[in-house]
Formats: structure tokens, sequence, C-alpha cells
């Protein structure tokens, strides 16, 4: 069955590090995109992508970085991590421009020490 | 500054009830309305839909409704039973930032009963 998975599920960091998240998905969707989930914020859209090559910069982009060099992946890289990126990532991803739906991953508690 | 709202954090129902859990909205351009229901340790899921050109949409046990003039949508799930204790996040879309962009609530935690 297709899928989409994230890695690792939780991660402890430092302030300063790079860090950065795995999203892989087997739907061969041309979209997929990143959201951080906080308290009273619900889910907030950081990076997207609508296909290999192409990224985009969501609502809440400051400090993350992403690239596509296939279908399948999408990193989210925080450069230099914060205490403020704390938080629970998901991966998504949809079919083209058209689809509303938004397949998720399971999520990734980050938490930046 | 939150585009969709939903000001109920908790809501808690006996099993067989119907759960109604409501969403508003500021901006008038959003045009496609869904709802997602998460369980802990996972990801969201996708439940239901539906256009502004309609006002009502039914899958099952569970009917979005939209009202337009109000910037209003619910949620009605009949009869409610205990697997569908989760949360429950509506989303809007514009046409102006497409269907990929998706703005979400804070989300609503429903406990189911027995």
């Amino acid at each position: 069955d297709a899928e989409i998975t994230q890695s690792p599920r939780h991660k402890i960091t430092e302030t300063g590090r790079q860090v950065t998240l795995a999203c892989h998905q087997t739907w061969n969707h041309n979209n997929m995109f990143w959201y951080r989930q906080d308290l009273g914020h619900g889910l907030r859209l950081i990076h997207y992508s609508y296909g290999v090559h192409d990224t985009n910069k969501g609502e809440v982009s400051d400090g993350y970085s992403v690239s596509r060099s296939n279908t399948e992946d999408l990193p989210l890289t925080l450069e230099s991590a914060a205490s403020s990126q704390t938080s629970v990532y998901f991966c998504a991803s949809s079919q083209d421009r058209t689809s509303y739906e938004q397949y998720f991953g399971p999520g990734t508690r980050l938490t930046v020490t | 500054d939150q585009q969709v709202k939903q000001n109920s954090p908790s809501l808690s129902v006996q099993e067989g009830r119907i759960s109604i859990l409501n969403c508003d909205y500021t901006n008038s351009m959003f045009d496609y309305f869904l709802w997602y229901k998460k369980y802990p340790a996972e990801g969201p899921t996708f439940l239901i839909s539906i256009s502004s050109i309609k006002d009502k949409n039914e899958d099952g046990r569970f009917t979005v409704f939209l009202n337009k003039s109000a910037k209003h949508l619910s949620l009605h799930i009949v009869p409610s039973q205990p697997g569908d204790s989760a949360v429950y996040f509506c989303a809007a879309s514009s046409p102006r930032t497409g269907a990929n962009n998706l703005f979400f609530g804070t989300g609503t935690r429903l406990t189911v009963i027995p």
C-alpha cells in the first residue's frame, strides 16, 4: 500500500545544531508539504513543493529549508535549531495542484534544548 | 492572525448522541473546506469536505454544513461512537492561494463517552 513516512519519530537536539527531518512518500504525488503543529496555532505551513526542483515558502518558513531532488522525498532542514522550533512536524502530500485532500505522515516530535 | 477558528478546544458527548463541532472563518475568499481527524501519535486523516457552492455534504455518519453568510461551518457526527474520539481540525482554501495552501484551525478534541 502507498504511504508517507517520516523519520525520526522523535528527536532531541541542542540549540544551534543543524537538523534534518526526512519525509518519504510512495503515492507518486507531485506535491509535498511540511507543517508544524503547536498549541493554539493548529497546523501551519512551512514549505511546499509542486514537483522535483520546485520549492516554495509557506507561512512560517524562517529558519527552515527544503530541497526536492526526486518525487518521493522532501527533507526539512533546520539550519540552526532554536528553542522556538520545538514542535511536532508533519509532512503531507497531494496528487497535484488541483487536489485539496492531503495525506499526512505520522509526524516527528522535535525538542530543541 | 488566525483565519480559521475553532473556539471550542474540547467537547464531550455520550455514545449514540450527536456531536457538533464548529468552525468559523474570516476570509470571505475561502471556497473549499475540509475536516481532518487526528488520533494521538498519528498524522491527520481526511474526513469530509465541502465546496462553497454547496451548503451541505453528507458521508455516512458525518455531515458538514456550510453557512457562507455567517462564515461558519459545522461537522455533525450521528450517532457518535467511542472510536470517534480524536482531535478534529477544520481547514480552508482560497482560489488566490490555491488548492494546496490550506489554513487550519486549532482543533477540537472530541471525547465520546461509552
